[in-house]
């Protein structure tokens, strides 16, 4: 079946570590995202890449980082930067990015600092 | 800047007692306006995407509407297994900009 993975579900992160959260999508789309989110907060925006070799950042992009060096693949970084890692991190796709295509997620990531 | 504003909160109901979810919106050149469902500790799935004021879709139990301002999801006689939060979004020039949801409740 078509669709976008994430993987761990569950991760860990000690103070001082960078740790890097897996995104594929096999559903041929052009755009991927990444968002964070918190309790009572929307989704918030992290980066998004519009093709390959290219990606921009969102409203929320300081203490992460991305590439996109594969159609299918778009990995977040969470590097020691970013002071409130503790969150749900949701990775998406769509067809293109600048149009009203519906964006579709993944399962999702739990970061926790520990 | 382009905002969105969902209502109730939270919302709980009898099974079987029908209802209906806001989402209020304003947005430079509307694209886009979607409906997903999450459920707890996992990703939003897709149910809607309304691209113009009148539009209805239905699926099941769940009827979504378009005005120039605002959209509802209507749900009509509820199960339990339709508790989750649902989440609206709307896509104009710029980026897709999520409400916080509103999380419902339905009790046998």
């Amino acid at each position: 079946d078509g669709g976008i993975t994430q993987s761990p579900k569950y991760l860990f992160r000690k103070e001082g570590q960078n740790v890097t959260l897996s995104c594929e999508q096999n559903l041929n789309h052009d755009a991927m995202y990444w968002y964070r989110q918190d309790p009572g907060q929307g989704l918030r925006l992290i980066y998004y890449s519009q093709i390959v070799n290219d990606f921009q950042k969102g409203d929320i992009a300081e203490g992460y980082s991305v590439s996109r060096e594969k159609k299918e693949s778009f990995p977040l970084t969470v590097t020691s930067a970013q002071k409130n890692p503790t969150a749900f991190y949701l990775c998406a796709s769509s067809k293109q990015g600048n149009s009203g295509n519906t964006i579709y997620f993944g399962e999702g990531s739990w970061l926790t600092v520990v | 800047e382009d905002q969105v504003t969902q209502s109730p909160e939270a919302l709980r109901l009898q099974e079987g007692e029908s209802s209906s979810l806001n989402c209020s919106y304003t947005v430079s050149g509307l694209r886009g306006l979607f409906w997903y469902r999450q459920d707890p500790g996992k990703g939003p799935e897709f149910l809607f995407t309304l691209y113009s004021a009148g539009e209805e879709k239905e699926k099941e139990r769940l009827k979504a509407t378009l005005t120039k301002k605002e959209s509802f999801l209507h749900i009509t006689a509820p199960k339990p297994e339709d508790s989750a939060t649902y989440l609206c979004a709307v896509k104009g020039f710029q980026k897709l900009v999520f409400g916080t949801g509103t999380r419902l409740l339905v009790s046998p």
